[in-house]
């Protein structure tokens, strides 16, 4: 089964400085990544997403790293800012529509 | 323009009952799927309705089941609920061909539901 994982439940970050969140896959073909930012009560939101023909994409603060030979993503916050204070998730597709989430990892900015 | 409406927001069920969570999808989407998120842990893939069927499912048994309906609406019923089945549930909605690459999917907030 291919699987993404994170591996820090939580990161603690000063404003202004820069947010670096990490996800590891397994068993790669050609592939889809994606992160999504999720607040309490709310429903999880796209932030940004990168195909495996490519090494980097970016929007905005947003800018998410793939190395594939080591089979890792990483995304990019800068500068940070305390709304980005959240819980994010890194995902990948598979099949069509169907996505296949990491454990997630809660980013907290500090003032 | 609404988005993805979920309902109730939260309920509270007995071990052995059954539960219906509901799901209205985006405007202009076609197909739902739904997800559970267990405390801790990203959500996890249930199934995907699309014409009125289900399309793909995930590693969950067959009390899970769930319908769309020909306005694109979708159910979610769990039957003997176990402990184990206390989670957010969540919705997603897409346009098919669209799907979840650039954005197309929208999450709705997802339902709570406890099971006690």
């Amino acid at each position: 089964d291919q699987q993404v994982k994170q591996n820090s439940p939580s990161l603690s970050v000063q404003e202004g400085r820069i947010s670096i969140l990490n996800c590891d896959y397994t068993n790669s073909m050609f592939d889809y990544f994606l992160w999504y930012k999720k607040y309490p009560a709310e429903g999880p939101t796209f932030l940004i997403s990168i195909s495996s023909i490519k090494d980097k994409n970016e929007d905005g603060r947003f800018t998410v790293f793939l190395n594939k030979s080591a089979k890792h993503l990483s995304l990019h916050i800068v500068p940070s800012q305390p709304g980005d204070s959240a819980v994010y998730f890194c995902a990948r597709i598979q099949g069509a529509q169907k996505l296949v989430f990491g454990q997630g990892t809660r980013l907290t900015i500090n003032p | 323009d609404a988005g993805v409406t979920q309902s109730p927001t939260h309920l509270i069920k007995t071990r052995g009952q059954q539960v219906t969570l509901r799901c209205s999808p985006k405007s202009g989407h076609d197909t739902v799927s739904w997800y559970q998120q267990a405390l801790g842990q990203g959500p996890q893939f249930i199934f995907q309705y699309y014409e009125e069927e289900e399309r793909q499912r995930g590693n969950f048994p067959d009390r899970f089941s769930g319908h769309q309906f020909p306005n694109y609406s979708s159910e979610l019923n769990v039957n003997a609920l176990l402990l184990g089945d206390s989670a957010l549930y969540l919705c997603a909605s897409s346009l098919v061909g669209s799907g979840p690459r650039r954005g197309g999917y929208t999450f709705g907030s997802g339902t709570r539901l406890t099971v006690v």
